[in-house]
Parts: structure tokens; sequence; C-alpha cells
């Protein structure tokens, strides 16, 4: 069975506080995808990135990267001096290739971040 | 663009009335999503369709069915609906390439029932 975990449920930090949000996992599957996305107050999920089992190279996009480690089957989020429009919910997913579910994804319960001016 | 609607952003029904929330994707994607969203537990797969008139059983189907017409419309059906089915209703698509698009999202129904 698949299964994603993020412990922070809430996180609070100050402007310009760099904020790293954990994302654990749990697949027998050697190939899978991870996936983060982003859910403001207007409710609808954004997608921020995907990334590939076979694939460990960290990735940096603008104040955000991503930590993809299969040695301790983690995915970790990391905002660079954060804004107040960064407060949001954050899900970390995965999504397995092959077999029969089809790409649905598996998500984590998500971690609630509050950015203060 | 890839563009996900959905008929209504809030809703409001009575207990044993029938619901149906709809979802539409411009994208000309096979594979089509309903999650429900409710606080502290994520995301929930209800069910899902990789083509026209196929659905699959999600995680919590038990008191909801879906119906794909065509490719471009997934409606979710709450055949009577109760109380513990007040929640955040989404929807996404994905394409053909199962295993490597990204599924998209779109704003999500808000349903009270009373």
């Amino acid at each position: 069975a698949q299964k994603v975990t993020q412990a922070q449920t809430e996180i609070s930090v100050v402007e310009k506080e760099d904020v790293t949000l954990d994302c654990v996992y749990e697949t027998r599957d050697t190939t899978y995808y991870l996936f983060w996305y982003k859910q403001p107050p207007s409710g609808e999920l954004v997608f921020l990135i995907r990334r590939n089992s076979f694939d460990e190279q960290n990735e940096i996009s603008g104040r955000y990267s991503w930590n993809f480690q299969k040695s301790t089957s983690s995915f970790n989020f990391t905002i660079t001096a954060s804004q107040v429009v960064d407060s949001a919910v954050y899900f970390c997913a995965l999504s397995l290739r092959g077999g029969s579910t089809l790409g649905r994804l598996y998500f984590g319960r998500g971690t609630q971040l509050t950015v203060w001016p | 663009d890839v563009k996900v609607t959905q008929s209504s952003r809030y809703l409001v029904k009575r207990t044993g009335e029938k619901v149906f929330l709809e979802c539409v994707q411009d994208m000309d994607h096979e594979n089509m999503f309903w999650y429900r969203q409710d606080p502290g537990l994520g995301l929930r797969l209800i069910y899902f369709s990789y083509d026209v008139k196929m659905k699959e059983k999600g995680d919590i189907p038990e008191g909801y069915s879906v119906s794909r017409e065509k490719k471009e419309r997934f409606s979710l059906i709450l055949e009577s609906a109760s109380t513990n089915q007040t929640s955040m209703y989404l929807c996404a698509s994905k394409g053909e390439t199962a295993y490597t698009d990204t599924q998209y999202f779109g704003p999500g129904t808000r349903l009270t029932v009373l």
C-alpha cells in the first residue's frame, strides 16, 4: 500500500524566514512520481512540481527548492525568504507508474503554512 | 493552459436530496478524478474514470456514483445526500500518458448538507 506522511500540521513563520515542509512516503514500487501542490485560501490546488523516482537531483525554482532522497524516502520542500503570499496549505502526493492505479494520487494530509508580515 | 471547471463553488442541499456535481475539462484528457477534502484528512479519492463510460472505485466510493457520458465531463452523484457528505469536492484530470502526466484540479465545490 502507498502512504504519504506530512508530519507538520501547521507551521508559522515571519516573512523572510526560510521554511522547510517535510514529506515522507512509503511504497514498494520502484517507479513512481512525487508531487507538491499548493492550495491557497481560494481552494484550488496548484501544481508545483513532479519528480520521477529515478531522478534524485534537487531542483530549484526561484525561492522554491526540493530535496528528494530515496534513502530516507523523503521529498522535502523549502521556501527561501518566505512571503505572505506563500501562506497556503501544501500537499505532498505520490503516484505509481504501472499497474492498475492509472496514475491516481495518494495525498498526505497537508501542511498549513502561515507567513506573518 | 489546462482548464478544469466545476459547476458550483458553493452548494447547499438538504438531507435526502439527489445532488449532481459537474466537472468539465478542456484538454481532451482521458483520465478524470473526484476527491473529497476534509480538515485533517487531506484529499481522498472517491472515483476515477479512464475513458468514456468507464469508472473505477477509489478509496471512499460509498454513497456516491459517477457518470462519464462524454470525454470532457465527469459527474459525481450523491443519490441521497447525508450530513456526513458535507465536504469540499475537487475534480481533476490528466492526459493519456497515465503514468507521466500531471493531474490538474478544478476550483472545488464546497457542499453543505443540512
